[in-house]
């Protein structure tokens, strides 16, 4: 099992917000970063260092982070929004890096 | 344009071995620390070892620890994963990534990937 937990699903309705989760102590400490993957494609970056957008990102995705908690949230989710979403920051010893299991983001 | 091609990947038996191949472009390959992720097949991403441009940092998973290598060829922009000891838990497709910012140090930012080399353990 991961040393970060995500919810394995969320749904958003159209248009609507949507904050997906990123438990772990490791975040504490250590900044997450979060990724976007879409069925039979290579997964991209949209969130790093907690909250900051690499150019080309929409600015609907923005990231926060409270206590153990890291958040990625969408304000206006968009069909083109559905797809995997994966947090990795450090293991709780800060000794490797790791990813969450995966939250699979269903736009309604 | 930034790009990463990897290669080697295929069907093997278990406890053989597989090196897999990253060609990078598009950057200046010896500016970064460079990752491989892999994912099995219907199954999250795992990071499976990083590398700091110089080798000065070399990191594994522990998943692998013990059994894969890292390996990098600046003059020839190449990044290598030699695989020994191959277990049918490691049949994932193989993702070469490059780290953001990380040059001296390996970061959890991975800003480009490759499409993916497929590996295969299974007699």
């Amino acid at each position: 099992s991961s040393e970060l937990t995500q919810d394995p699903a969320v749904s958003v309705a159209l248009g609507q917000t949507v904050s997906i989760t990123c438990q772990g102590d490791s975040l504490r400490t250590y900044y997450a970063s979060w990724y976007q993957q879409k069925p039979g494609q290579a997964p991209v970056l949209v969130i790093y260092n907690k909250k900051y957008r690499p150019s080309g990102i929409p600015d609907r995705f923005s990231g926060s982070s409270s206590g153990n908690t890291a958040s990625l949230t969408i304000t206006g989710a968009q069909a083109e929004d559905e797809a995997d979403y994966y947090c990795n920051s450090r293991d709780s010893n800060g000794d490797h890096l790791v990813f969450g299991g995966g939250t699979k983001l269903t736009v309604l | 344009e930034v790009q990463l091609v990897e290669s080697g990947g295929g069907l093997v038996q278990p406890g053989r071995s597989l090196r897999l191949s990253c060609t990078a472009s598009g950057f200046t390959f010896d500016d970064y620390a460079m990752h491989w992720v892999r994912q099995a097949p219907g199954k999250g991403l795992e990071w499976v070892s990083g590398i700091t441009w110089n080798s000065g940092i070399i990191d594994f998973a522990d998943s692998v620890k013990g059994r894969f290598t890292i390996s990098r060829d600046n003059a020839k922009n190449s990044l290598f994963l030699q695989m020994n000891s191959l277990r049918p838990e490691d049949t994932a497709l193989y993702y070469c990534t490059k780290d953001f910012t990380g040059k001296w140090e390996l970061t959890n930012v991975f800003d480009y990937w490759g499409q993916g080399t497929l590996v295969t353990v299974s007699s």
